[in-house]
């Protein structure tokens, strides 16, 4: 069974850094895009970036590029999303997501909530 | 980046309702289209891909249509599990987008 396991939610002052992650099971992790999306409270969807584990090749929305860095280690079927600097505006649901065809999202995680307030 | 417009914004129908959405893309996507299932609380839920083709385990009542700018979702009759907000992607280009969403209200 094909599944996508993310961290637990996560509560920062602005100006802290966050990496959360997002560990895929029940597939081959390196021949599949993992995808980041964004979900602020009551609003829509959001694509930021996606990474193909098996050779690293990342895609960035300009929206969020410089902004945030994705990355995966294939060695443990995992991708990351990470801030060096969080703003409330980051305060969202991320979701990561499995690419069955580049951004066509087949399986996705449960999400994880950042929070981000002083 | 390609715009995609989803319209309505909102729309109230009742059980057994034949229901449509309509997504328009800011230029040619071909069939690069997909369409997205949310309830509250939940992540989304592929329910088409390449605009016409039914995902997995998806019930037959969903359908999708279009190419080029102009696409649509169809329920065919509406089940007390369908009311949700539905979204439209393009992966055609990155960066990909998705619409704004369309949220389904029981009337």
């Amino acid at each position: 069974e094909v599944q996508l396991v993310q961290s637990g939610a996560e509560v920062k002052k602005p100006g802290e850094s966050l990496k959360i992650s997002c560990k895929g099971s029940g597939y081959s992790f390196t021949s599949y895009w993992i995808g980041w999306v964004r979900q602020m409270p009551g609003k829509g969807l959001e694509w930021m970036g996606i990474i193909y584990p098996g050779d690293s090749d990342t895609r960035y929305s300009p929206s969020f590029q410089g902004q945030v860095t994705i990355s995966a280690d294939k060695s443990i079927s995992t991708a990351y999303l990470q801030w060096s600097s969080l703003k409330a505006s980051d305060t969202a649901m991320y979701y990561c997501a499995r690419g069955g065809g580049s951004s066509t999202f087949d399986y996705w995680g449960q999400g994880t909530l950042v929070t981000v307030s002083s | 980046d390609i715009q995609m417009t989803q319209s309505p914004s909102s729309l109230s129908a009742s059980v057994g309702d034949r229901v449509t959405i309509t997504c328009r893309a800011s230029q040619s996507i071909s069939s690069y289209l997909n369409w997205y299932q949310q309830k509250p609380g939940k992540a989304p839920k592929l329910l088409i891909y390449a605009a016409s083709s039914l995902q997995s385990g998806v019930p037959s009542r969903f359908s999708g249509s279009g190419s080029g700018t102009d696409f649509t979702l169809t329920i065919s009759s509406l089940q007390p599990e369908d009311f949700a907000t539905y979204y439209c992607q393009q992966s055609y280009s990155t960066p990909s987008t998705f619409g704004q969403g369309t949220r389904l209200e029981i009337k």
